[in-house]
């Protein structure tokens, strides 16, 4: 079974570009979370997806973050334009509905320099 | 306020002896989770046990055993004799039924395991 995969590993971007970060849970499972861990903090929760619906998406830093997730399936979460303090780690997860084991996938680790 | 705190940033474990990590939390409600996580250098997180409020026991998952204290807010991690593919960065979190799904993380351990 495939795991969660999160592509690209790595970006380097520079300030006021655009990214898009994209996420393909496990097959089946319809909660998808974005976290994030920025430099010497501890990774913070950004959104919660169920199924195509955001049910939660509290911890959005700011309008500049955009996360879609078409068909229920794959998401992106998508950075214009990027800032210097976006750099970080960008962890997806996934789980099925009713399950407490969250599935992390490898993250994206973003540079905007 | 930190929901989650781990005192140790990194520690260093003799090959095949125990090491103790340790978690303690913070919340006022009475349903909630309890999670460890490996982070390698990979960087994929990977489940390691989970620990629910109401569960009695303490969880076990073959050489990884937390040691939950709920009136302390303490759920440590133990891991018995340990290994050189145990060097990684492990985190502690926890999910409030209050909070919906959303984890919270502590600051993470690095664990070095010498041969």
């Amino acid at each position: 079974e495939a795991g969660v995969t999160q592509f690209p590993s790595h970006s380097v971007i520079e300030k006021g570009q655009t990214v898009t970060l994209r996420c393909d849970p496990i097959s089946g499972h319809d909660n998808l979370y974005w976290y994030r861990r920025v430099m010497g903090k501890e990774i913070k929760f950004l959104l919660h997806f169920v199924k195509e619906s955001k049910q939660d998406e509290s911890g959005m830093p700011n309008n500049r973050f955009l996360a879609e997730r078409t068909g229920g399936t794959y998401s992106t979460l998508k950075v214009q334009p990027a800032e210097l303090e976006d750099s970080g780690v960008y962890f997806c997860a996934s789980s099925q509905i009713g399950t407490e084991r969250l599935f992390f996938g490898s993250g994206t680790q973003l540079s905007v320099l | 306020a930190q929901k989650i705190t781990q005192t140790q940033p990194g520690m260093f474990v003799q090959e095949k002896e125990a090491v103790t990590l340790d978690c303690t939390y913070d919340t006022s409600d009475q349903s909630y989770g309890l999670f460890w996580y490996k982070q390698p250098s990979s960087g994929e997180m990977i489940f390691l046990i989970y620990q629910g409020s109401y569960d009695e026991q303490n969880a076990t998952e073959g050489r990884y055993s937390l040691n939950f204290q709920k009136a302390r807010k303490s759920a440590n991690l133990v891991i018995s004799a340990s290994q050189l593919g145990d060097s990684a960065m492990y985190f502690c979190a926890m999910r409030e039924a209050v909070d919906g799904y959303k984890l919270s993380f502590g600051a993470g351990t690095t664990v070095t395991v010498r041969a």
